[in-house]
């Protein structure tokens, strides 16, 4: 059974660091992308990157270039989202999804909720 | 503002079939037969429906197609219950480096 297991809830205040992480399983990790997609409170959802597990081909919405970064450790099928400098305007809940070969997606976490307040 | 445009909100009575729509450019929606369609429930994370513009999932009803003409795709509920009240989205493989761009989100009324 495919799987994406992401990282609990966080609390942080503005301009700490985060990092959290998209645990793959029941598939060929390196096989697929993983994507990572941001909704916040009442709103839509926002495309942010995408990274290929494969050879670590990594993309980013223009929205989010320099804000983010998008890794991945293949050793332990887990991919990750991070933040330098965090600002209340991240507050959001945060997915990560598998891409297929049209970059769809198909199989998705259950999100990570991240509260930034000072 | 989003790149793919949708409608903000469509309704329809039980039993009747809805449409919603999804309107790109050639660089997207109109270059590529890489059309996505996803429902979100509240609180839930998001589900694929339609992927490829008109392939469904294994284990998604039929009663929900996808299709294309020119730089619109569309998704139809055909048979509406109460149970597909939701937002639905809109994505689309993209020539530009993001590769992948989303719709604002329609949402779903179910009278």
């Amino acid at each position: 059974e495919v799987q994406l297991v992401q990282s609990g809830a966080e609390v942080k205040k503005p301009g700490e660091s985060l990092k959290i992480s998209c645990k793959g399983s029941g598939y060929s990790f390196t096989s697929y992308w993983i994507g990572w997609v941001r909704q916040m409170p009442g709103k839509g959802l926002e495309w942010m990157g995408i990274i290929y597990l494969g050879d670590f081909d990594t993309r980013y919405s223009p929205s989010f270039q320099g804000q983010v970064t998008i890794s991945a450790d293949k050793s332990i099928s887990t991919a990750y989202l991070q933040w330098s400098s965090l600002k209340a305007s991240d507050t959001a809940m945060y997915y990560c999804a598998r891409g297929g070969y049209s970059y769809f997606l198909d199989y998705w976490g259950q999100g990570t909720l991240i509260t930034v307040s000072s | 503002q989003s790149a793919l445009t949708q409608p903000a909100s469509v309704s329809g009575s039980p039993g009747q079939s809805i449409t919603i729509s999804c309107t790109g450019t050639s660089s997207d929606v109109g270059g590529y037969n890489y059309v996505s369609w996803y429902q979100q429930h509240p609180g839930k994370a998001p589900k694929l429906m339609i992927y490829d513009v008109t392939n469904r999932p294994s284990g998604v009803s039929n009663r929900f197609s996808g299709s294309k003409s020119g730089n619109t795709a569309s998704l139809t509920i055909s048979g509406l219950q109460a149970e597909d009240e939701a937002d639905y989205y809109c994505s689309s493989y993209t020539s530009s480096t993001t590769l992948v761009v989303f719709g604002g989100g329609t949402k779903l009324t179910v009278l």
